[in-house]
């Protein structure tokens, strides 16, 4: 079975500032999906970002970016120039890329909590 | 955008009682599902639902709960009989077709089971 490990229960980061956030998953597929999903304090899902497993190239959106190191089945996120707005929980997902296996359910880390300070 | 709407954002319940969560999904979207998020935790995968049917489910999806799309645009949540560890917060989520499709969440309702 798949796993997806958040490593960092808590961040913290000045504003203006760069952090990363830290991923890794445990998987025997080669081919699968991962996502960077946010969610501030309302509780809705946000997408961030996501990065097809075939794809070498790292996903970037604006300010967020990925380095997605598939031998080492590592996903962390890169948030640079860090905003207030950019304070929430964000949760590292993994789906698996098989339309047979598991229908496209999401398999979430257990989240971590940034914190930007002004 | 379209989005994806659940209603009602909070629901008080006693427990025992029988509840119904609502989702509309986005129109055009074929794959839908149900997430569980208990206060503090992670996000948990209840059931995918396709073609009319349920395509997967997880171990917490037990016989207390059934989902069904009766009019081909609401996707409802069904807890038969709840229990204060149903408290959490309900995902609905959606997407297009295909596994490249990401998924499109609403924004959630909150059960409290007393």
């Amino acid at each position: 079975a798949q796993t997806v490990t958040q490593s960092q229960p808590e961040m913290s980061v000045q504003e203006a500032e760069t952090v990363t956030l830290s991923c890794t998953y445990d998987t025997s597929e080669s081919d699968y999906y991962l996502f960077w999903y946010k969610q501030p304090p309302s509780r809705q899902m946000i997408l961030v970002i996501r990065q097809e497993a075939y794809k070498q190239q790292n996903a970037t959106e604006n300010r967020f970016s990925v380095n997605f190191q598939k031998a080492a089945k590592s996903f962390s996120l890169k948030i640079s120039d860090s905003q207030l707005g950019d304070a929430a929980m964000y949760f590292c997902a993994y789906r698996s890329g098989d339309y047979g296996g598991s229908q496209g359910n999401l398999i979430f880390g257990k989240g971590t909590k940034l914190s930007v300070k002004p | 955008e379209p989005e994806v709407t659940q209603t009602p954002s909070h629901q008080v319940t006693q427990m025992g009682q029988e509840v119904i969560l609502r989702c509309v999904p986005i129109s055009n979207h074929l794959y839908f599902y149900w997430y569980r998020q208990i206060l503090g935790q992670k996000v948990e995968f209840l059931v995918s639902f396709y073609n009319n049917e349920i395509s997967e489910k997880s171990e917490i999806f037990d016989d207390q709960f059934s989902v069904e799309r009766p009019d081909g645009s609401n996707f409802t949540l069904k807890i038969r009989s709840t229990k204060l560890e149903d408290s959490a917060m309900y995902f609905c989520a959606s997407i297009k077709d295909g596994l490249n499709s990401p998924l499109h969440f609403g924004n959630g309702t909150r059960l409290t089971v007393t």
